[in-house]
């Protein structure tokens, strides 16, 4: 199985900048197709996952600008500009490139 | 709109069955992959199961901590997805999601308790 690990934010983070979340998989995400099968999402507290990112950095419909993800086959980021209230919770790396599907341990984001 | 609501959740005895449903509605349920999520209670996302897509004859696929106890299966003509969870164990415990479409869409979930 693919095993997702996630860094730890420095929180909290002020309103206003910018927080980057870093996630690296025991495998390349990348397919034969030349896509890198990674999703980004946001759980809020309550709530259900919202997808973020797919394909590690196309943004998913809504999402916005100030989301962006990158990476390589193997290291990936998702950076926050702009830092709001509303980007509080915890975010999660999922590969899905390979069944069984498998998702990072989280990151928590904390806002000041 | 697009619409996924679960239920079927509660409080069983570990070694007891239970059945979850997920109501879609707002697509062509038939041509999409349909996925089932577990969150344990303060823990994080785990994937168990999923059903691909009538292109893909509906071929399931489970995760190790599930596979041999539950089934994932779908009414097509209902547009239900089903997760027929036995042999219950306490560390089943958690919220149940439906998800589809790359996991662009969620259902609300569902909480299932396995205790004595």
């Amino acid at each position: 199985d693919i095993v997702m690990t996630q860094g730890v934010l420095p929180n909290p983070v002020p309103s206003g900048e910018s927080a980057s979340i870093t996630c690296r998989s025991s495998k390349s995400l990348v397919y034969k197709d030349g896509k890198t099968y990674l999703n980004w999402f946001l759980q809020r507290p309550g709530q259900s996952p919202q997808l973020l990112t797919y394909w590690m950095s196309t943004r998913a419909s809504g999402v916005s600008d100030r989301f962006s993800g990158s990476g390589s086959g193997t290291y990936f980021t998702l950076k926050i500009s702009r830092v709001r209230a509303e980007d509080a919770g915890v975010y999660y790396c999922q590969q899905v490139r390979e069944y069984p599907l498998t998702f990072g341990s989280g990151t928590k984001l904390e806002i000041k | 709109e697009v619409k996924l609501v679960e239920y079927g959740g509660g409080l069983v005895q570990p070694g007891a069955s239970l059945r979850l449903s997920c109501e879609a509605s707002g697509f062509t349920f038939s041509d999409f992959y349909m996925e089932w999520i577990r969150q344990a209670p303060g823990k994080g996302l785990e994937w168990i199961a999923a059903s691909r897509n009538k292109a893909n004859d509906y071929s399931t696929v489970y995760s190790a901590s599930v596979k041999d106890r539950f089934t994932i299966s779908r009414d097509t003509y209902k547009s239900i997805l089903y997760l027929q969870m036995n042999t219950l164990k306490p560390e089943d415990t958690a919220i149940y999601y439906c998800a589809y479409n790359n996991f662009d869409y969620w259902g609300q979930g569902v909480m299932v308790t396995v205790s004595s």
